[in-house]
């Protein structure tokens, strides 16, 4: 149990377009979901906390108007990363938690790649 | 929420047990240490968690003395699978959110 889906797995956009990311949970509800970015040989940087039916939280130093998120649904969220650019260009991961459980759900990433 | 110390890198080979100490000296009375693994280009899986003295599942074991200020993640007898970083979390505030450290770098030869 406790799936947690990506789509697409990777993508290659040119500079200028927008490119969405979705997140769902497969097998459970969730009530908050977790958008991080990673660089290659980096840790993983939390970019924001969404909430089912309220605006996301971002975290310092992320653009909110350039990482649109959305979680219309305990099932899905999305990041819409706009008017994308080269240094944009990372491994996006989203994460679900149900609500009272500790433990978090992770997703199987998102390579971007913007030419 | 803890700041967490782990070594960046660390070398095994395979059959071994291996140990990865995470330091949080400012752990909270209310925080759970929780550890993930992470193999590239995937996201992190949760391995285990503790609040105080052993915890143990199928995979791992996770070691906290009396103070909590430290921590031991123990994989017995790795496999070349067992290749992953290996991040150390400590607590979380009401929004649960997870701040990653920098995690450890671990290599299993043949």
């Amino acid at each position: 149990g406790a799936v947690v889906s990506q789509h697409p797995s990777w993508v290659i956009c040119k500079s200028g377009t927008s490119v969405k990311i979705e997140c769902r949970s497969l097998d459970f509800q969730a009530t908050t979901m977790f958008w991080y970015r990673q660089f290659p040989k980096q840790s993983l940087m939390l970019m924001a906390t969404s909430n089912e039916g309220s605006k996301a939280t971002y975290e310092q130093g992320v653009e909110k108007d350039k990482f649109l998120i959305n979680h219309a649904s305990l099932t899905l969220s999305t990041l819409t990363v706009t008017s994308a650019h080269p240094e944009d260009s990372s491994f996006y991961i989203c994460s679900a938690r149900v609500g009272g459980d500790y433990e978090q759900y992770f997703g199987p990433g998102t390579r971007l790649t913007v030419t | 929420l803890a700041k967490t110390t782990q070594p960046i890198s660390m070398d095994s080979y395979e059959g071994q047990e291996v140990n990865i100490t995470c330091s949080h000296n400012n752990i909270a009375t209310n925080d759970y240490i929780t550890w993930y693994q992470q193999f590239p280009s995937q996201g992190p899986r949760f391995i285990i968690q503790g609040y105080k003295t052993k915890v143990t599942n199928e995979v791992a074991s996770l070691f906290i003395p009396a103070d909590r200020k430290s921590s031991t993640l123990s994989l017995p007898r790795v496999s070349l699978s067992d290749t992953a970083v290996y991040y150390c979390l400590v607590g979380q505030d009401s929004s649960y959110k997870l701040i990653f450290g920098s995690g450890t770098r671990l290599l299993v030869r043949p």
